[in-house]
């Protein structure tokens, strides 16, 4: 059974770093596109960014308010995606969902299967 | 960007009901639409793709339908395990946003 078990979320100080984990299982997980969403206390999800695979050269893509201080990376031999965050900010205080993203019949990339997700809090 | 735009924010419907929840993009979309469920505590898990596509294992009760910018999500009979957030989101362009979200409550 595919699992996405996301590690490393806790409270950390405004302008401060934190770098978040994702194990991956039941799954090819160097054939995948993986993103991360979150979802601050309250609202609606929120895309923070995607890595493609190899394939692609794991190239990135980020959403306007994370990027220069989020860096996604993935470790195929580890079978794990990584969230490195930095110069945080209370509004990136959010639930974080390590997301496997698969491809429809027109060639764009759908959310298909999340993790359980893990909570970053960031305050003083 | 992209504003996803769903309607009602909330609704109250009894088991067995058949609802209704609209999405609207402010940009044509095609079909590149995706519908989600949340409960309270819970990841969000994936409804449907590619606007009527329905994903593995999600029942058939469950059902979508547009293409543009108009699109909808249909539970035919509502069961007690339907009561939870719905989310729509785009994936054509960035950034990938999502919908408001229309919670489906017990009348």
């Amino acid at each position: 059974e595919m699992q996405l078990v996301e590690s490393g979320g806790g409270l950390v100080q405004p302008g401060g770093s934190l770098r978040l984990s994702c194990a991956a299982s039941g799954l090819t997980f160097s054939d995948h596109y993986m993103a991360w969403v979150r979802q601050p206390p309250g609202t609606g999800p929120e895309w923070v960014g995607r890595i493609r695979d190899k394939t692609k050269s794991s190239t990135t893509d980020y959403a306007a308010s994370v990027k220069g201080r989020f860096t996604i990376s993935r470790d195929d031999s580890r079978n794990s995606l990584y969230l490195q965050m930095s110069s945080l900010k209370t509004e990136d205080t959010a639930v974080y969902y390590c997301v496997r993203e698969l491809r429809d019949n027109s060639g764009f990339y759908y959310f298909d299967r999340w993790g359980q997700g893990t909570l970053v809090t960031v305050s003083s | 960007d992209i504003q996803m735009t769903q309607s009602p924010s909330s609704l109250s419907a009894s088991v067995g009901d058949s609802v209704t929840i609209t999405c609207r993009a402010s940009q044509g979309l095609t079909n590149r639409l995706a519908w989600f469920q949340q409960k309270p505590g819970k990841a969000p898990k994936s409804l449907i793709y590619a606007a009527s596509s329905l994903q593995s294992g999600v029942p058939s009760r469950f059902s979508g339908s547009g293409s543009g910018t108009d699109f909808t999500l249909t539970i035919s009979s509502l069961q007690p395990e339907d009561f939870a957030t719905y989310y729509c989101q785009q994936y054509t362009a960035y950034p990938l946003n999502f919908g408001g979200g229309t919670k489906v409550e017990l009348k």
